[in-house]
């Protein structure tokens, strides 16, 4: 299988507990993208990777959120501390950015339980 | 920051009839207008998507025209199939600093149920 692919699919935490999902973007892919989604909503941004370089972190990552790419290749995203609130489900996507275009690929996402 | 709303929240028809979702956006400098289907418990898939410097675009029995003046936009699926229930989300993006278009807004979703 060619496409995004996140580990683990699954994931019950307790609270306070810290979680680290990761993400393997399609090969050769520059871009990469986390998003959270809640039940019964769109899927939200959280902030994206242009090669290893993290550009932009939207208002929805707090201080407990920590995002990295290190080689440009695979990415990981660390919840310190879990809440409760954080239940949802983690998407990743990535794209290739061609001539000022992209369409970005979602992975089969993360679902996080926290109890 | 961009606001993307969408219309209707829940819709049913029959095998065969048609189906229309409607998305309004925010902000006039978005450009491109991707729609995805998330069947239950999988990963959204993009079935089409539009950019601004066109009107309308088709691919089978799927379609989607943009309105740039009212900044809306709509997905049309025709002689719909039980297959094509799922749930179908609008999104909207713009041209970040760096020239090209980047993260995506989405709209709220609409679950689309096809009756045999």
């Amino acid at each position: 299988d060619t496409g995004v692919s996140q580990d683990p699919r699954h994931k019950i935490t307790k609270r306070g507990q810290n979680v680290t999902f990761r993400c393997d973007p399609i090969s050769e892919h520059n871009r990469l993208y986390w998003y959270r989604q809640t039940l019964g909503q769109g899927p939200e941004f959280l902030t994206y990777f242009q090669n290893e370089a993290q550009l932009e972190k939207s208002r929805l990552l707090s201080d407990r959120f920590s995002a990295e790419r290190p080689k440009g290749s695979f990415s990981t995203l660390e919840i310190q501390r879990t809440e409760q609130g954080d239940s949802a489900m983690y998407l990743c996507a990535s794209s290739l950015r061609e001539n000022s275009q992209e369409t970005q690929y979602f992975g089969p996402g993360t679902r996080l339980l926290v109890l | 920051g961009e606001n993307v709303e969408q219309h209707p929240s829940t819709l049913s028809v029959q095998e065969g009839d048609s189906a229309v979702i409607k998305c309004t956006y925010s902000d006039s400098a978005s450009n491109y207008f991707p729609w995805y289907k998330q069947e239950l418990g999988k990963r959204p898939q993009l079935i089409i998507d539009i950019r601004s410097n066109v009107g309308e675009k088709k691919d089978q029995r799927i379609a989607v025209t943009l309105n740039k003046t009212a900044k809306h936009f709509s997905l049309h699926i025709t002689e719909t199939q039980p297959e094509d229930s799922a749930v179908y989300f609008c999104a909207a993006s713009k041209k970040g600093s760096g020239g090209s278009n980047y993260k995506l807004t989405f709209g709220k979703g609409t679950l689309l149920t096809v009756n045999p």
